[in-house]
């Protein structure tokens, strides 16, 4: 089955903790990016990757990086969690840019 | 900057009611224009997809409209069914990122 999978679906954490949250698709696409959903600030996007090695930043990249070192798999590090990077954060993917994307589950972010 | 209204907020409405769905964004610089369903502590679902050269899409009882001059969508759901409630998200590509409405939630009763 084609899909954007993300692991941990939920993580409860504390102050400083690093954390990796994964993502993976199956797709072959190339283009991949990761989004955090806040009550009234809506979606926003944090990075992108248009290839392998290839990422740069989004409208709210601060405090977080990724790396692309395969096409499959796209993660987000968080290297020290404040608790303003409480929420929902989803990775999606797509063919290329202007492709339809196509989003992971969500995965739900505590910081304590 | 672009930014994507969605109008109204919330919507209540009974089995088998056609209804539609606003969207509007600020700037027509767009790629494509895309339509998610999003229900309650889950992921996005994907709808329908517009390039910014196309007028409209269809699937199933769903039909979404573009007009890129006046930065304006709608989506329209024919026969609505309590299965359809939802949060509805209309996105806009500009660039590289999708630019986000916040939503309309929809709610049908049977």
């Amino acid at each position: 089955e084609a899909q954007v999978t993300q692991n941990p679906r939920y993580l409860i954490t504390v102050t400083g903790k690093k954390l990796t949250v994964t993502c993976s698709q199956n797709m072959n696409h190339e283009y991949m990016s990761w989004y955090r959903q806040d009550p009234g600030l809506g979606l926003r996007q944090i990075y992108y990757s248009m290839n392998v090695e290839v990422t740069d930043k989004g409208d709210v990249p601060e405090g977080y990086k990724v790396s692309r070192k395969e096409k499959r798999n796209f993660p987000l590090i968080l290297e020290s969690p404040s608790p303003n990077q409480t929420s929902l954060y989803f990775c999606a993917s797509s063919f290329q840019n202007t492709n339809e994307q196509f989003f992971g589950p969500g995965t739900r972010l505590t910081v304590l | 900057k672009q930014e994507v209204t969605q109008i109204p907020a919330a919507l209540s409405v009974p089995e088998g009611e056609n209804l539609v769905l606003n969207c509007s964004f600020t700037d027509s610089a767009i790629y494509n224009l895309q339509w998610f369903r999003q229900d309650p502590g889950k992921g996005l679902t994907s709808l329908l997809l517009i390039q910014s050269s196309q007028r409209e899409q269809t699937s199933g009882r769903l039909n979404a409209s573009l007009d890129k001059s006046s930065g304006r969508s709608t989506l329209y759901i024919a026969a609505s069914q309590p299965g359809d409630s939802a949060t509805y998200l209309c996105a806009v590509r500009p660039r590289t990122a999708l630019i986000f409405g916040k939503g309309t939630t929809l709610s049908v009763s049977s």
